[in-house]
């Protein structure tokens, strides 16, 4: 990936628990955004953080964002198997398109 | 609320024929992007449109175009396939391409070159 990495690349946990997700990026960036994929299926949007925001809140998840450290985190609370996932960072490049560049993404499984 | 449509959802072509694929972005949303997902991999950026006009190219090989119609709609051509063009295609749209936007991504399209 032209990207980064993400932090771990699979995760288990039992349901309730809280699951951690970190990524780090390369370039400069408009906005950060994380999406879920189920199984090999369609991205789905979660949440976006603007470039000069540092957290952002959303129902269960809670991103941060640190520009000096070119990283983010998802927190997703009191997990649920339903959220049995993969989740990707996407950075939106500054100038040009914005286009988005992923990183390799964390293989999430909660357990029932 | 409406989403973006892409079409077909599944496409099985063999080695060196070509392939069409549709994209139909989110009513008013003017900036289309295409990425191709191999297996196991993460989505990687092809290419863009805003407002008709190509914005931005990835890693688009020379045997894809692309292009956006005057309702918005785009296509991705993809000819000579290879066994290694076989990915997910997806297309997202968001409004305006500058600023602070959710890129909205449609279901995909799964390409299969037998």
């Amino acid at each position: 990936s032209q990207q980064g990495e993400e932090d771990p690349q699979a995760l288990s946990i039992q349901e309730g628990e809280n699951a951690t997700m970190n990524c780090s990026y390369k370039t400069s960036i408009n906005n950060l955004q994380w999406y879920r994929q189920n199984s090999g299926r369609g991205l789905v949007h979660l949440i976006l953080i603007r470039s000069n925001e540092r957290e952002k809140h959303s129902g269960r998840l809670r991103v941060t964002l640190d520009t000096s450290k070119k990283s983010s985190s998802l927190l997703i609370t009191a997990s649920r198997a339903a959220d049995t996932a993969s989740y990707f960072c996407a950075a939106a490049t500054q100038g040009g398109s914005e286009k988005l560049v992923f990183g390799k993404g964390t293989k999430l499984t909660v357990n029932p | 609320a409406a989403g973006v449509i892409q079409s077909p959802r599944h496409l099985i072509k063999e080695k060196r024929e070509t392939a069409t694929l549709k994209c139909y972005p989110i009513p008013r949303h003017d900036t289309v992007y295409w990425y191709q997902q191999g297996p196991g991999q993460d989505p990687q950026f092809l290419i863009s449109f805003y407002e008709k006009m190509q914005s931005d190219k990835g890693s688009i090989p020379d045997r894809f175009s692309a292009q956006q119609f005057s309702d918005y709609h785009s296509e991705l051509n993809m000819s000579s396939l290879e066994l290694g063009d076989s990915a997910l295609y997806f297309c997202a749209s968001s409004p305006t391409g500058t600023g602070y936007y959710e890129q909205y991504f449609g279901p995909g399209t799964r390409l299969t070159v037998t």
